[in-house]
Protein backbone atom coordinates (compact mmCIF):
# COMPACT_ATOMS: atom_id res chain seq x y z
CA UNK A 1 0.00 0.00 0.00
CA UNK A 2 1.26 3.31 -0.90
CA UNK A 3 2.50 5.69 1.99
CA UNK A 4 1.39 8.98 2.51
CA UNK A 5 2.81 11.55 -0.59
CA UNK A 6 3.24 15.54 -0.71
CA UNK A 7 4.15 17.87 -3.50
CA UNK A 8 6.33 19.72 -4.40
CA UNK A 9 9.16 18.05 -1.82
CA UNK A 10 11.21 21.73 -1.96
CA UNK A 11 9.19 24.92 -2.56
CA UNK A 12 10.96 28.91 -2.61
CA UNK A 13 9.04 31.91 -2.68
CA UNK A 14 9.49 35.18 -1.59
CA UNK A 15 7.76 37.73 1.13
CA UNK A 16 4.08 38.05 0.30
CA UNK A 17 3.44 35.57 -2.33
CA UNK A 18 0.93 32.55 -1.59
CA UNK A 19 1.52 28.74 -1.58
CA UNK A 20 -0.45 25.65 -2.08
CA UNK A 21 0.83 22.54 -0.86
CA UNK A 22 -0.74 19.06 -1.58
CA UNK A 23 -1.31 15.89 0.15
CA UNK A 24 -2.50 12.61 -1.13
CA UNK A 25 -3.38 10.46 2.02
CA UNK A 26 -2.65 6.41 2.05
CA UNK A 27 -5.49 4.80 0.38
CA UNK A 28 -8.80 4.11 2.47
CA UNK A 29 -7.76 7.02 5.69
CA UNK A 30 -10.08 9.62 5.44
CA UNK A 31 -8.43 11.80 8.24
CA UNK A 32 -5.83 14.34 6.93
CA UNK A 33 -4.01 16.23 9.22
CA UNK A 34 -0.88 18.81 8.80
CA UNK A 35 1.81 19.82 11.22
CA UNK A 36 4.30 22.70 10.80
CA UNK A 37 7.87 22.09 11.87
CA UNK A 38 10.37 24.46 12.77
CA UNK A 39 13.84 24.38 14.39
CA UNK A 40 12.52 26.71 17.29
CA UNK A 41 8.83 25.25 18.01
CA UNK A 42 9.24 21.68 17.28
CA UNK A 43 6.38 20.73 15.26
CA UNK A 44 2.96 22.15 15.89
CA UNK A 45 -0.97 20.92 14.81
CA UNK A 46 -2.45 23.48 11.84
CA UNK A 47 -5.45 21.69 11.27
CA UNK A 48 -7.66 18.51 10.34
CA UNK A 49 -9.41 17.39 8.25
CA UNK A 50 -12.37 14.16 8.01
CA UNK A 51 -14.77 14.08 5.16
CA UNK A 52 -14.07 17.43 3.67
CA UNK A 53 -14.49 19.42 6.86
CA UNK A 54 -12.21 20.75 9.11
CA UNK A 55 -12.47 19.08 12.21
CA UNK A 56 -9.86 20.37 14.55
CA UNK A 57 -7.68 23.66 14.65
CA UNK A 58 -4.35 24.52 15.88
CA UNK A 59 -3.16 27.96 16.94
CA UNK A 60 -2.09 29.25 13.74
CA UNK A 61 -2.98 32.69 11.97
CA UNK A 62 -6.41 33.18 9.35
CA UNK A 63 -3.50 33.34 6.53
CA UNK A 64 -2.88 29.55 7.17
CA UNK A 65 -6.34 27.50 5.85
CA UNK A 66 -6.62 23.98 4.26
CA UNK A 67 -9.44 22.02 2.07
CA UNK A 68 -10.01 18.00 1.70
CA UNK A 69 -11.69 16.75 -1.84
CA UNK A 70 -13.91 14.08 -1.36
CA UNK A 71 -11.18 11.53 -2.51
CA UNK A 72 -9.33 12.55 0.60
CA UNK A 73 -6.53 14.22 -0.99
CA UNK A 74 -5.68 17.67 0.80
CA UNK A 75 -4.31 20.95 0.19
CA UNK A 76 -2.81 23.22 2.62
CA UNK A 77 -2.64 27.16 1.43
CA UNK A 78 -0.89 29.68 3.32
CA UNK A 79 -0.85 33.27 2.21
CA UNK A 80 0.91 36.65 2.62
CA UNK A 81 3.57 34.61 3.32
CA UNK A 82 6.51 35.77 6.24
CA UNK A 83 9.91 34.75 6.89
CA UNK A 84 8.93 33.23 9.33
CA UNK A 85 6.74 30.97 7.83
CA UNK A 86 9.69 28.60 6.32
CA UNK A 87 9.31 24.85 7.70
CA UNK A 88 8.98 21.66 6.86
CA UNK A 89 5.49 21.01 6.28
CA UNK A 90 3.91 17.60 7.20
CA UNK A 91 0.86 15.94 6.27
CA UNK A 92 -0.52 12.48 8.10
CA UNK A 93 -2.99 10.34 7.81
CA UNK A 94 -5.34 8.20 9.72
CA UNK A 95 -8.23 6.08 8.99
CA UNK A 96 -10.52 8.25 11.17
CA UNK A 97 -8.45 10.16 14.78
CA UNK A 98 -11.51 9.37 16.93
CA UNK A 99 -11.22 5.66 16.26
CA UNK A 100 -7.56 4.63 15.29
CA UNK A 101 -5.61 7.82 16.73
CA UNK A 102 -1.94 6.50 14.77
CA UNK A 103 -1.40 9.35 12.51
CA UNK A 104 1.20 8.16 9.31
CA UNK A 105 3.48 10.79 8.10
CA UNK A 106 4.50 11.91 4.76
CA UNK A 107 7.92 12.76 3.70
CA UNK A 108 6.86 16.90 3.72
CA UNK A 109 7.25 20.05 2.41
CA UNK A 110 10.82 21.97 2.15
CA UNK A 111 8.86 25.80 2.15
CA UNK A 112 11.88 28.39 1.91
CA UNK A 113 10.74 31.99 2.23
CA UNK A 114 12.90 35.08 1.42
CA UNK B 1 3.24 25.81 26.42
CA UNK B 2 4.88 22.65 26.32
CA UNK B 3 2.41 19.78 27.11
CA UNK B 4 5.00 16.97 26.39
CA UNK B 5 8.34 16.91 26.98
CA UNK B 6 12.11 15.28 26.43
CA UNK B 7 14.38 16.29 28.35
CA UNK B 8 17.49 14.83 27.23
CA UNK B 9 18.33 16.31 23.45
CA UNK B 10 20.50 13.73 22.72
CA UNK B 11 21.93 10.16 24.19
CA UNK B 12 24.92 7.97 22.68
CA UNK B 13 24.73 3.94 23.45
CA UNK B 14 26.89 1.37 21.64
CA UNK B 15 25.69 -1.45 19.64
CA UNK B 16 24.04 -3.88 21.38
CA UNK B 17 22.92 -2.14 24.36
CA UNK B 18 20.05 -0.78 25.66
CA UNK B 19 18.12 2.68 24.63
CA UNK B 20 15.70 4.33 26.99
CA UNK B 21 14.40 7.40 25.39
CA UNK B 22 12.38 9.45 28.48
CA UNK B 23 9.35 11.47 28.00
CA UNK B 24 7.38 13.59 30.46
CA UNK B 25 3.70 15.25 29.83
CA UNK B 26 1.95 17.33 31.94
CA UNK B 27 -1.83 17.12 30.27
CA UNK B 28 -3.77 14.44 32.06
CA UNK B 29 -6.68 14.47 29.35
CA UNK B 30 -3.96 12.81 27.03
CA UNK B 31 -4.76 9.02 26.44
CA UNK B 32 -3.21 8.00 24.23
CA UNK B 33 0.94 7.99 23.64
CA UNK B 34 3.04 7.72 20.05
CA UNK B 35 6.61 7.48 19.32
CA UNK B 36 8.23 8.44 15.90
CA UNK B 37 11.63 8.23 14.28
CA UNK B 38 12.57 11.05 12.11
CA UNK B 39 15.53 10.99 9.48
CA UNK B 40 16.80 14.23 8.35
CA UNK B 41 14.64 15.54 5.41
CA UNK B 42 12.30 13.13 6.30
CA UNK B 43 8.85 12.76 7.84
CA UNK B 44 8.52 11.02 10.99
CA UNK B 45 7.70 7.53 11.05
CA UNK B 46 5.40 5.79 12.99
CA UNK B 47 7.48 3.31 15.76
CA UNK B 48 5.05 2.45 18.37
CA UNK B 49 2.37 3.24 20.18
CA UNK B 50 0.30 2.53 23.70
CA UNK B 51 -3.30 3.57 25.00
CA UNK B 52 -3.57 4.69 28.40
CA UNK B 53 -5.41 1.99 29.74
CA UNK B 54 -2.06 -0.15 29.46
CA UNK B 55 1.17 0.32 31.27
CA UNK B 56 3.36 -1.21 28.44
CA UNK B 57 3.34 -2.10 24.82
CA UNK B 58 6.16 -4.13 22.90
CA UNK B 59 7.06 -4.48 19.41
CA UNK B 60 9.82 -6.69 18.34
CA UNK B 61 13.25 -4.55 19.64
CA UNK B 62 10.68 -1.67 20.65
CA UNK B 63 8.95 -1.62 24.25
CA UNK B 64 7.25 1.72 25.56
CA UNK B 65 6.13 1.88 29.34
CA UNK B 66 3.60 4.36 30.65
CA UNK B 67 3.00 5.56 34.06
CA UNK B 68 0.14 7.45 34.49
CA UNK B 69 0.57 8.64 37.92
CA UNK B 70 3.99 9.92 36.85
CA UNK B 71 2.60 11.09 33.76
CA UNK B 72 6.09 9.77 32.47
CA UNK B 73 6.51 7.23 29.35
CA UNK B 74 9.75 5.40 28.35
CA UNK B 75 11.05 3.57 24.80
CA UNK B 76 13.12 1.17 25.02
CA UNK B 77 15.33 -0.10 21.96
CA UNK B 78 17.33 -3.45 23.01
CA UNK B 79 19.37 -4.28 21.34
CA UNK B 80 20.38 -0.88 19.58
CA UNK B 81 21.37 -1.05 16.06
CA UNK B 82 23.54 1.78 14.31
CA UNK B 83 20.54 2.13 12.07
CA UNK B 84 18.68 3.16 15.18
CA UNK B 85 20.50 6.41 14.97
CA UNK B 86 18.05 9.00 14.25
CA UNK B 87 15.65 11.24 16.14
CA UNK B 88 12.63 10.17 18.37
CA UNK B 89 9.61 11.92 19.20
CA UNK B 90 7.40 11.26 21.67
CA UNK B 91 4.03 12.60 20.69
CA UNK B 92 0.39 12.39 22.91
CA UNK B 93 -3.22 13.37 22.36
CA UNK B 94 -6.26 13.26 23.12
CA UNK B 95 -10.00 13.26 22.84
CA UNK B 96 -10.67 16.39 24.17
CA UNK B 97 -8.52 17.78 21.71
CA UNK B 98 -9.67 15.89 18.71
CA UNK B 99 -6.52 13.74 18.55
CA UNK B 100 -4.36 16.44 17.08
CA UNK B 101 -0.35 15.18 18.38
CA UNK B 102 1.26 17.06 20.62
CA UNK B 103 5.21 16.35 20.42
CA UNK B 104 7.97 17.09 21.88
CA UNK B 105 11.13 18.27 20.85
CA UNK B 106 12.70 15.48 20.39
CA UNK B 107 15.79 13.16 21.44
CA UNK B 108 18.63 12.46 18.79
CA UNK B 109 19.74 8.75 19.32
CA UNK B 110 23.56 8.03 18.27
CA UNK B 111 24.16 4.33 18.30
CA UNK B 112 28.12 3.53 17.80
CA UNK B 113 29.52 0.53 16.98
Amino acid sequence: KAGVTQTPRYLIKTRGQQVTLSCSPISGHRSVSWYQQTPGQGLQFLFEYFSETQRNKGNFPGRFSGRQFSNSRSEMNVSTLELGDSALYLCASSLDLAGDPEQFFGPGTRLTVL
Amino acid sequence: DQQVKQNSPSLSVQEGRISILNCDYTNSMFDYFLWYKKYPAEGPTFLISISSIKDKNEDGRFTVFLNKSAKHLSLHIVPSQPGDSAVYFCAASGRNSGYALNFGKGTSLLVTP
